[in-house]
C-alpha cells in the first residue's frame, strides 16, 4: 500500500517563505504532484516531480529525494491568497504491468497566511 | 475554470436512495477520475475510465458504479446511500491514462440525511 504524511496545519506571515513537507511509503514510486485546493473549491496542479532534485516555477519550488521518500513544496513571498490546502500525491505503478496504477493524495496541509 | 464540468453541485437526499453524479471532462481528455473527499479522509481514488474502458479501480464501494459513455462524459451512480457517503466528490480528467496532470471538476457536495 502506499503511506504519505504531512503536517496537518502551518501558519505563515505574508511575504516569508514556507516549507511544507511531505513524506511518502509507496512500491513502484512513478511521481510526486502537489496540488493547492482552496476551502471549498477543486484542486489545481502547482507541480511534478519524478527524477531527484528541484523544480521551480514561479514563487514555488518543489523538492525530491525518491530515496529518502521526501518532498517538500517550498512557496516564497507568501501572498494572503496563498491561504489554501496543499496536497501532496504520489503515482505509483501497478505491479507486472508496469502502467500508472494510482495516484494516491496525502490529508493536505491547511496554509494559513496572516498579515 | 479547468475545463471540466461536474453536476449537480449540490445534492441532499435521505439514507436507502440512490443519485446519480455527472461528469464532462476537458475537450480532448480521454481519461475521466472520480475521487471522494471527506473532512478526516482526504482524497480517496474511486475509480478510472479511458476512452469508454475502466482501467483503474480504488476503494471503490460494490454500492457504487461508475460507466463512461461514448461522449466521454461520465456518471458515477451511488445506491443504497449511508450517512458516511455524505462527502464532496470530484470528478477530474487526463488526456492519456498515466494519472498525468489532473484537472478537476468544481465536484458535487453530496449530503445523506
Amino acid at each position: 500500500g502506499q503511506n504519505i504524511d504531512q503536517p496537518t496545519e502551518m501558519t505563515a506571515t505574508e511575504g516569508a517563505i514556507v516549507q511544507i513537507n511531505c513524506t511518502y511509503q509507496t512500491s513502484g514510486f512513478n511521481g510526486l504532484f502537489w496540488y493547492q485546493q482552496h476551502a471549498g473549491e477543486a484542486p489545481t496542479f502547482l507541480s511534478y516531480n519524478v527524477l531527484d532534485g528541484l523544480e521551480e516555477k514561479g514563487r514555488f519550488s518543489s523538492f525530491l529525494s525518491r530515496s529518502k521518500g521526501y518532498s517538500y513544496l517550498l512557496l516564497k513571498e507568501l501572498q494572503m491568497k496563498d491561504s489554501a490546502s496543499y496536497l501532496c500525491a504520489v503515482r505509483a505503478l501497478a505491479p507486472y504491468t508496469g502502467t500508472a496504477s494510482k495516484l494516491t493524495f496525502g490529508t493536505g496541509t491547511r496554509l494559513q497566511v496572516t498579515l | 475554470d479547468s475545463g471540466v464540468t461536474q453536476t449537480p453541485k449540490h445534492l441532499i437526499t435521505a439514507t436507502g436512495q440512490r443519485v446519480t453524479l455527472r461528469c464532462s471532462p476537458r475537450s480532448g481528455d480521454l481519461s475521466v477520475y472520480w475521487y471522494q473527499q471527506s473532512l478526516d479522509q482526504g482524497l480517496q481514488f474511486l475509480i478510472q475510465y479511458y476512452n469508454g474502458e475502466e482501467r483503474a479501480k480504488g476503494n471503490i464501494l460494490e454500492r457504487f458504479s461508475a460507466q463512461q459513455f461514448p461522449d466521454l462524459h461520465s456518471e458515477l451512480n451511488l445506491s443504497s446511500l449511508e450517512l458516511g457517503d455524505s462527502a464532496l466528490y470530484f470528478c477530474a480528467s487526463s488526456p492519456g491514462t498515466g494519472f498525468e496532470k489532473l484537472f478537476f471538476g468544481s465536484g458535487t457536495q453530496l449530503s445523506v440525511l
